[in-house]
């Protein structure tokens, strides 16, 4: 989506932290999530954060929310292969008609052995 | 069931054709959509229902693009006439509640719908 942003691509070394970042420009925000697809596979919610939060952990999944600057993260520590795929920022907004999703342009994250 | 079923899960339609998918949503849960997933990793929202009610369709087109959602059936999105562009993977979610509610979306593996 035009208003919500990520890099392209992220290589990382199996075993390293990786840190995939997601801008976004609606402050009205309420909710934001991060979703994993699988090449050829569906969307696999992982975890999401309440906008009024700065940060949420889950297991090796750490999420960061910087609501002054719209600036979202997810970190994976311990990033194995199967972590290879592509990562989905999304935000749901305060509107009147609905809670649809507005999704970033996703990030490939390769993991190196 | 427990997780959002889509059928089928590839589609091939010549253009000019009609397609129809369909998407069971999780049992529950009051509100499914429909996204589109283009060639470039971009989805774009089509159309949300509350039960068997339109609630938003700000990202259906004007023109081909239908969708029901009908007790006791699966809900369905309907392509009359299909194009090429129409090319892409659609994909259904659904959820317990509305926007100010902590309750994700779950989305179903998709349909790659192919015109040639």
């Amino acid at each position: 989506g035009e208003d919500v942003e990520q890099s392209l691509f992220l290589s990382v070394r199996e075993g390293d932290s990786s840190v995939i970042n997601c801008t976004y420009t609606d402050s009205s925000s309420t909710y934001l999530y991060w979703y994993k697809q699988e090449p050829g596979a569906g969307l696999q919610l992982l975890t999401y954060i309440f906008s009024n939060m700065d940060m949420k952990q889950d297991q090796r999944l750490t999420v960061l929310l910087n609501k002054k600057d719209k600036h979202l993260s997810l970190r994976i520590a311990d990033t194995q292969t199967g972590d290879s795929a592509i990562y989905f920022c999304a935000e749901k907004r305060r509107e009147s008609s609905g809670d649809k999703l507005t999704f970033g342009t996703g990030t490939r994250l390769a993991v190196r052995p | 069931g427990e997780e959002v079923a889509q059928t089928p899960k590839h589609l091939v339609r010549g253009e000019g054709q009609k397609a129809k998918l369909y998407c069971a949503p999780i049992k529950g849960h009051s509100y499914v959509f429909w996204y589109q997933q283009v060639l470039k990793n971009e989805f774009k929202f089509l159309i949300s229902f509350q039960n068997e009610n339109v609630f938003d369709e700000t990202g259906m087109p004007k023109e081909r693009f239908s969708a029901k959602c009908l007790p006791n059936s699966p809900c369905s999105l309907e392509i009359q006439a299909t194009k090429l562009e129409d090319s892409a993977v659609y994909f259904c979610a659904s959820s317990q509640r509305g926007a100010t509610s902590n309750q994700p979306q779950h989305f179903g593996d998709g349909t790659r719908l192919s015109i040639l």
